[in-house]
């Protein structure tokens, strides 16, 4: 069964410093990697994702993500924080073999604290 | 276009009467998917659909929940007979098309609580 493994509840990180985010994933078949964006009282925003390719991805606001297959991870990263980066951020991951369709399992959040 | 559109964005109700929530995915998607979040559960994936065709409902707490997809524009999740435990955020999002890795596009979700 695919899974996904956000081990940090929060981050705190001081603006202009350099910010990761940690995501740990298991499946069965080549993954298909998402990161996502939560501000309040908001729906999910897409930020980037990984297909094939590349290993560094780069996405919306500054973000970018680094696929590691050996160790099964996916973290999100940004070279300067700001304080508008404060959010809560979801790693997801679709397996492509199986039944499973279009299903995609998100983690449990991260919640990113950019300090001015 | 006008992203994936949610109705109502609140909605206040007592236990036991019937709830529906409604979603209007972005046109050309054909995958459509509801959520629940809560702060003690997180995201949950209650049900999708894939051509209208509900794919995997293994998410919906119990027969008290119901979805349908009459048609590619259109969406329900039906909570009867609605219980407190049912407050949260209930969001749709929708993907596509065809089998792709795609994105999943979320409505602004709708805020139940039932008193």
């Amino acid at each position: 069964a695919q899974s996904v493994a956000q081990p940090e509840d929060q981050v705190n990180v001081a603006e202009g410093n350099p910010l990761t985010v940690k995501c740990t994933y298991s499946v069965s078949g080549n993954p298909y990697l998402f990161w996502y964006v939560q501000y309040p009282n908001r729906g999910l925003q897409f930020l980037l994702k990984y297909i094939t390719g590349d290993n560094l991805v780069k996405g919306s606001y500054g973000f970018e993500a680094e696929f590691n297959k050996s160790q099964t991870s996916f973290h999100l990263k940004k070279p300067s924080a700001l304080v508008s980066d404060s959010a809560l951020y979801f790693c997801a991951v679709r397996d492509t073999r199986g039944t499973g369709g279009f299903k995609t399992i998100f983690g449990a959040g991260t919640r990113l604290f950019v300090k001015a | 276009d006008a992203g994936v559109i949610q109705s109502p964005r609140h909605e206040v109700t007592e236990m036991g009467q019937e709830v529906t929530l409604r979603c209007k995915p972005i046109s050309g998607h054909n995958s459509l998917f509801w959520y629940r979040q809560t702060m003690m559960r997180g995201l949950e994936l209650l049900i999708y659909f894939n051509n209208n065709v509900p794919i995997d409902d293994s998410g919906m707490p119990e027969d008290r929940f119901s979805a349908k997809m009459p048609n590619a524009s259109f969406s329900t999740l039906k909570i009867q007979p609605s219980e407190p435990r049912d407050s949260a955020v209930y969001f749709c999002a929708s993907s596509g098309p065809g089998q792709g890795a795609y994105e999943q596009y979320f409505g602004p979700g709708t805020r139940l609580t039932v008193t």
